[in-house]
């Protein structure tokens, strides 16, 4: 079984300044990593995925996460976010072998940007 | 290619009545998700079908349930419906190639809005 800890359930953050999302997950097996995003009156896009190799992934929209095994996260970071970037962000995982394509969320982290 | 839709987006119901949804996957996708989202609770798995066969199922009650057609839609049925029922209700799909466990991303539609009063 898995389970997923997003430490902040909501995160307000001023124009331009860099923001980092918590995500800690566990797991007995080896996992696939995920951020989605949720806009207001939507589902959830992808935003990355970690499968394997390279533990630093990147969006095209400036966000980037990086896998850390020893301590079981996978944090969401932007540099510098736009007024654009409000959102509710889910983290997800799901095993990486077999045919289950169930993926576990956690709680989700809203993000609001002010100007 | 189209997206994945759901129908119909928003849907009210009372206590006891029972409900159906519908997703359409992607085209060429055989394998559909559904996942409850809810204030409380968040985004929990329901179920996923593959090739007309419930492959894996979440902790929900008997009352939900669904099923998967030769086209690959989907639909979820849930019966004698309770307050705790007005969710968001998610379908994703994805390809589900089999061969060594590959990696297939689940695309989400925008979701089935169920109030029960």
């Amino acid at each position: 079984a898995q389970s997923v800890t997003q430490l902040d359930s909501q995160v307000p953050v001023f124009e331009e300044a860099p923001v980092e999302l918590r995500c800690n997950y566990s797991s007995s097996v080896s996992v696939y990593l995920f951020w989605y995003v949720q806009y207001p009156n939507q589902g959830l896009q992808l935003l990355l995925k970690y499968l394997s190799g390279s533990t630093l992934v990147e969006s095209i929209n400036g966000f980037e996460a990086e896998f850390n095994k020893s301590q079981t996260s996978f944090h969401l970071r932007k540099p510098s976010v736009h007024i654009s970037d409000t959102a509710e962000y889910f983290c997800a995982v799901r095993g990486s072998g077999g045919s289950n394509y169930k993926l576990t969320f956690g709680k989700g982290t809203l993000l609001t940007v002010n100007p | 290619k189209a997206g994945v839709t759901q129908t119909p987006r928003y849907l009210i119901k009372t206590r006891g009545q029972q409900v159906t949804l519908s997703c359409s996957p992607i085209s060429g996708h055989r394998s559909v998700s559904w996942y409850q989202q809810t204030p409380g609770q968040g985004l929990q798995f329901l179920f996923e079908y593959f090739s007309e066969t419930q492959r894996n199922k979440g902790n929900f009650p008997g009352r939900f349930s669904g099923r998967q057609f030769s086209n690959s839609r989907s639909e979820m049925n849930v019966s004698t419906l309770e307050l705790g029922d007005s969710a968001l209700y998610l379908c994703a799909s994805s390809l589900a190639v089999l061969a060594g466990g590959n990696y297939n991303e689940q695309f989400f539609g925008p979701g089935t809005r169920l109030t029960v009063l």
